[in-house]
């Protein structure tokens, strides 16, 4: 079975650090996305970031970008001076490329800004 | 593009009554999923609906319906509703495959 893993429930930094989220998933696949999204206070679930797997290069978003590692099974979300808009559940996501099946979320990471 | 629509936003019902939730996907987009969403639970898969059909499902129960029209508009109805039913409702749409998932605001829906 296909699963995704954030095994930080909460985190908080302060205001313009650098903050690391961590996600691991479990598949066979060899192609599929990886999908980092966002959940702010008003529920709006918006995408941060969108990672093709047979891409080598790791995709970049203004101030945030990831780390993939697909040996690894690692798809780690890095956010550069970190903005109090920024505080939000943040959501590691998966789905294979060729099969017309679900996504699997994670089940988040609540980051706090701190001015 | 207009975004993707829920309705209503939020709805206040009582046990053992049922209800009727709809989305409304991105113009052109095919793909409509449904999520639960709850403090204890996190985001929890429901169904998919592709061109009318039901493409994939959840592990919720029966009472948890859905359907697809023809214009890509979709509904889901709970029956016989229970307290732990009380959640937040995402629906999310795609072109057609596996891809970004557009997510609506969501229904707010209290079960007292």
């Amino acid at each position: 079975a296909q699963t995704v893993t954030q095994s930080q429930p909460e985190m908080s930094v302060q205001e313009a650090e650098t903050v690391t989220l961590s996600c691991t998933y479990d598949t066979s696949e060899n192609n599929y996305y990886l999908f980092w999204y966002k959940q702010p206070p008003s529920r709006q679930m918006i995408l941060v970031i969108r990672q093709e797997a047979y891409k080598q290069q790791n995709a970049t978003e203004n101030r945030f970008s990831v780390n993939f590692q697909k040996a690894a099974k690692s798809f780690s979300l890095k956010i550069s001076d970190s903005q109090l808009g920024d505080t939000a559940m943040y959501f590691c996501a998966f789905t294979p490329m060729n099969r017309d099946d679900k996504i699997i979320f994670g089940k988040g990471t609540r980051l706090h800004i701190l001015p | 593009k207009a975004g993707v629509t829920q309705t209503p936003r939020y709805l206040i019902k009582t046990r053992g009554q049922q209800v009727t939730l709809s989305c409304s996907p991105i113009s052109g987009h095919r793909s409509v999923s449904w999520y639960q969403q709850t403090p204890g639970q996190g985001l929890q898969f429901l169904f998919e609906y592709f061109s009318e059909t039901q493409r994939n499902k959840g592990n919720f129960p029966g009472r948890f319906s859905g359907r697809q029209f023809s214009n890509s508009r979709s509904e889901m109805n709970v029956s016989t509703l229970e307290l732990g039913d009380s959640a937040l409702y995402l629906c999310a749409s795609t072109p057609q495959g596996p891809d970004t998932q557009y997510f609506g605001p969501g229904t707010r829906l209290t079960v007292l």
